[in-house]
């Protein structure tokens, strides 16, 4: 089956740093990619969306410059957290659209978890 | 607006059967997908319906009806490793996901 790698999977850094995030489709090219935020116990949250090549589209609520998302390969999707603060601290889910295989066809990273102090 | 309803939890018991449903109201309808997620984890695909009726798969099963904007998850022969959130997640006519809140189960021996 299609994998998706995401690295890091564990981060812990101060506040007001930067952290990137890495979103791999290792066996297939993805056209479409999701960013997902969890809290605990609560269910996902769709972030933005991004397609190869062009900018990502952003959901109500979630500000596009302090989530900085870039997707410049068929591969690969960075999402960068600016100057993280404490409420920032999540659980951080990628998941990557198989565009050869069907638009229903989605695949999820491990997820990378944020803790920032 | 769109909506998808679960319950918010469910208990059954080790080697028993479990029913999980799901209601849903979208804009359009590209098709209707359950994941597992056991806590910590991202979730994992178990199963899409996208037509109406049963699919089987092992010890999963997932049903479907459009015309009552209605699915259920199917879990038989339940193990403690079963123990996790499934959530309900429907493809709107953008082809964009929406999700439930997730139904946790917990499975007692």
């Amino acid at each position: 089956g299609a994998v998706v790698s995401q690295h890091p999977s564990w981060v812990i850094c101060k506040s007001g740093t930067s952290v990137k995030i890495e979103c791999r489709s290792l066996d297939f090219q993805a056209t479409t990619m999701f960013w997902y935020r969890q809290f605990p116990k609560q269910s996902l949250m769709l972030m933005a969306t991004s397609n190869e090549g062009s900018k990502a589209t952003y959901e109500q609520g979630v500000e596009k410059d302090k989530f900085l998302i870039n997707h410049a390969s068929l591969t690969l999707s960075t999402l960068t957290v600016t100057s993280a603060h404490p409420e920032d601290s999540s659980f951080y889910i990628c998941s990557a659209r198989d565009g050869g295989r069907g638009m229903e066809t989605q695949y999820f990273g491990p997820g990378t978890r944020l803790l920032v102090l | 607006g769109q909506n998808i309803d679960q319950p918010t939890e469910m208990t059954a018991t080790e080697g028993a059967i479990v029913q999980i449903n799901c209601t849903y109201q979208t804009s359009g309808f590209n098709g209707l997908f359950w994941y597992q997620q056991h806590a910590g984890e991202a979730p994992t695909f178990l199963s899409y319906n996208v037509l109406d009726g049963l699919e089987e798969k092992g010890r999963f099963s997932s049903f479907l009806s459009r015309s009552k904007g209605y699915s259920y998850l199917l879990l038989k022969e339940l193990q403690m490793k079963d123990s996790a959130s499934y959530l309900c997640a429907v493809m709107d006519s953008n082809y964009q996901l929406i999700w439930g809140a997730g139904t946790k189960l917990i499975i007692k021996p």
